[in-house]
């Protein structure tokens, strides 16, 4: 199954920006890296996907490596409710299956 | 829309009854996944659907264990019997293969078995 390696844990002060590194060596060319994250006692919210270009949304960006193994989920100014699991996924193009590692656990300090 | 609708969102039950959890997908959506998540397993997905019909059931730990989704807007889980093992907390997820495959998950279902 897929495979992604992220830091077990990370800490950020609030309105600061926040780099979540995602190592994931093994992404064939025709996966997304898509990234969820799951709020305290709620399931996992879609936050972003890409390919192989950089992408921004309403809530983060996403910065993909060249040789695709690697990318890093940018928050551009944390709050406090960014505290939460981030996960790293890549989904393939096969089937439409989100293997869950551990994930990136982020605390927000004020 | 209101978003992926799971019930109850709290069981409790003795070892050895059927347990059945529910799942209202968002309207449109074609795919359909049931997720459980522990401790000690992280989240694990279960079964999905496509198009009403379970295309990949390999997460599904033993036979206890089965999932329906007779129309569009509906799914079941069942386990029969349950154990303390199962003791998690359950998500149903559903998307739109072909757009975007973001998946919209519920808020799940708390289920302990004593």
């Amino acid at each position: 199954d897929a495979k992604t390696t992220q830091p077990n844990s990370m800490e950020s002060n609030e309105e600061e920006p926040v780099h979540l590194p995602c190592n994931h060596s093994t992404i064939s060319g025709t996966d997304y890296i898509h990234w969820y994250r799951q709020l305290p006692s709620q399931g996992p919210e879609y936050v972003i996907h890409g390919l192989t270009s950089n992408v921004n949304n309403r809530m983060a960006s996403l910065a993909i490596a060249e040789d695709r193994k690697s990318s890093t989920l940018i928050l551009h100014r944390a709050t406090l409710r960014d505290a939460a699991v981030y996960y790293c996924i890549f989904y393939g193009g096969a089937t439409n299956k989100l293997i869950f590692g551990t994930g990136t656990l982020l605390a927000v300090q004020p | 829309d209101a978003g992926v609708i799971q019930s109850p969102r709290h069981e409790v039950t003795e070892m050895g009854q059927e347990v059945t959890l529910r799942c209202k997908p968002i309207s449109g959506h074609n795919s359909l996944f049931w997720y459980r998540q522990t401790m000690m397993r992280g989240l694990e997905l279960l079964i999905y659907f496509n198009n009403n019909v379970p295309i990949d059931d390999s997460g599904m730990p033993e036979d206890r264990f089965s999932a329906k989704m007779p129309n569009a807007s509906f799914s079941t889980l069942k386990i029969q019997p349950s154990e303390p093992r199962d003791s998690a907390v359950y998500f149903c997820a559903s998307s739109l293969v072909g757009e975007r495959d973001e998946q919209y998950f519920g808020p799940g279902t708390r289920l302990t078995v004593t």
